[in-house]
């Protein structure tokens, strides 16, 4: 079964810093899907970022990115120009990638990001 | 385009009851995903649903089922709840059913057992 792991319980960031979450994960599967979600007070997961396995680009959008290190099983956040409107709980998940039907997110413990004005 | 739509947002009820949650996907959605939220465990994928189909199921005891109609709308189902029933639950819809597809998220039903 695969896991995903969050090393980090809390962070926190300066406004208008950089911060990088990390995240790694164990599977023997060799084509997956990782994302990251927030999940900020209002409790509704939003969807940050997303990587192919099989892509060896690293995904970005906008101030998000993510550094994908497949071998070393490790897909980092990269935070920059932090807002305070990031402030949230930031999830890691992993999918298999399945012929047909989904298969269910398998989810970090999440990290606690905290914006200091 | 509305969202996922989760109802109701909070509920208490006593241990030995039993409680229906609902989730209203996405238009056009036809993938329901549920997940339990706890502090201690985090999010454990409880099943999922596809065309009125359970395709997936977690590691959760019989006492938690679910359904899934004809326009997609899905419920979950707890009977006999235990205080470890507590949780948040979160629904999630899909347009796809593959691994690629985005899942987006309602606001969960907060679920306190007492």
């Amino acid at each position: 079964a695969q896991t995903v792991t969050q090393s980090q319980p809390e962070m926190s960031v300066q406004e208008a810093e950089t911060v990088t979450l990390s995240c790694t994960y164990d599977t023997s599967e060799s084509d997956y899907y990782l994302f990251w979600y927030k999940q900020p007070p209002s409790r509704q997961m939003i969807l940050v970022i997303r990587q192919e396995a099989y892509k060896q680009q690293n995904a970005t959008e906008n101030r998000f990115s993510v550094n994908f290190q497949k071998a070393a099983k490790s897909f980092s956040l990269k935070i920059s120009d932090s807002q305070l409107g990031d402030a949230a709980m930031y999830f890691c998940a992993y999918r298999s990638v399945r012929n047909s039907g989904n298969t269910p997110l398998v989810f970090g413990k999440g990290t606690r990001l905290s914006v200091i004005a | 385009k509305a969202g996922v739509t989760q109802t109701p947002r909070y509920l208490i009820k006593t241990r030995g009851q039993q409680v229906t949650l609902s989730c209203s996907p996405i238009s056009g959605h036809r993938s329901v995903s549920w997940y339990q939220q706890t502090p201690g465990q985090g999010l454990q994928f409880l099943f999922e649903y596809f065309s009125e189909t359970q395709r997936n199921k977690g590691n959760f005891p019989g006492r938690f089922s679910g359904r899934q109609f004809s326009n997609s709308r899905s419920e979950m189902n707890v009977s006999t709840l235990e205080l470890g029933d507590s949780a948040l639950y979160l629904c999630a819809s899909s347009f796809l059913n593959r691994g690629s597809t985005e899942a987006f998220f309602g606001q969960g039903t907060r679920l306190t057992v007492v």
